[in-house]
């Protein structure tokens, strides 16, 4: 089985720009959760979904929004690109709420 | 909300000898605590969790320890191997998918 798919894997912006970033989730599964990771930290939690719906969302400017379409995969958008955005994006797709969080390889996002 | 901070940030390790990392966190509501490991280029792979109804979790090389009182919990990994070199996050949460991570420790294991 296929896991975690993230496209694409590396993306140049510029200032300003809009980008959205897209997610599979692992087959079977109905929840995702995005994470924005800085060179040299942790993850740090963006939003989750679950069954298409918004159950979660981190300490991110309104900029960044997402969705879950039937399928169960996503879509993680950010207007208005600012350079402290470049980041790893992560994808975690898990079965449910509360279960195990299996992550994807990540977009390199780099903004100049 | 939650804070995890999690020590020491790099470790160096000969192989074979054992490796322990730390992490506290913030939340007494947080009960779920999963570690992964990232390698260059990578996501990052989950390889073990616990729940807090547990203290302790054993697979294979890999234990893991939660102290609730303390609001602690430690990864160990014994007989390290080279290719155990990555850099390992914790995590807590009050459910697997809102997760808080610590800063992340650069394990090194020397051959």
């Amino acid at each position: 089985d296929a896991g975690v798919t993230q496209s694409p894997t590396h993306l140049i912006k510029t200032r300003g720009q809009h980008v959205t970033l897209r997610c599979s989730p692992i087959s079977g599964h109905k929840s995702v959760s995005w994470y924005q990771q800085v060179l040299g930290q942790g993850p740090q939690f963006i939003f989750q979904y679950y069954e298409k719906e918004e159950r979660g969302r981190g300490n991110f400017p309104d900029r960044f929004s997402a969705r879950q379409f039937p399928n169960y995969s996503s879509e993680l958008n950010v207007n208005a690109l600012l350079l402290g955005d470049s980041a790893l994006y992560l994808c975690a797709s898990s079965l449910k709420t509360g279960t195990w969080a299996f992550f994807g390889q990540g977009t390199r996002l780099t903004v100049v | 909300g939650e804070n995890v901070e999690q020590h020491p940030s790099t470790l160096s390790v000969q192989e074979g000898d054992s490796a322990v990392i730390k992490c506290t966190y913030s939340d007494s509501a947080s009960n779920y605590f999963p570690w992964y490991k990232q390698e260059l280029g990578k996501g990052p792979q989950l390889i073990i969790d616990i729940r807090s109804n547990v203290g302790e979790k054993k697979d294979q090389r890999i234990a893991v320890t939660l102290n609730k009182t303390a609001k602690h919990f430690s990864l160990h990994i014994t007989e390290t191997q080279p290719e155990d070199s990555a850099v390992y996050f914790c995590a807590a949460s009050k459910i697997a998918n809102d997760m808080r991570f610590g800063a992340g420790t650069r394990l090194t294991v020397k051959p």
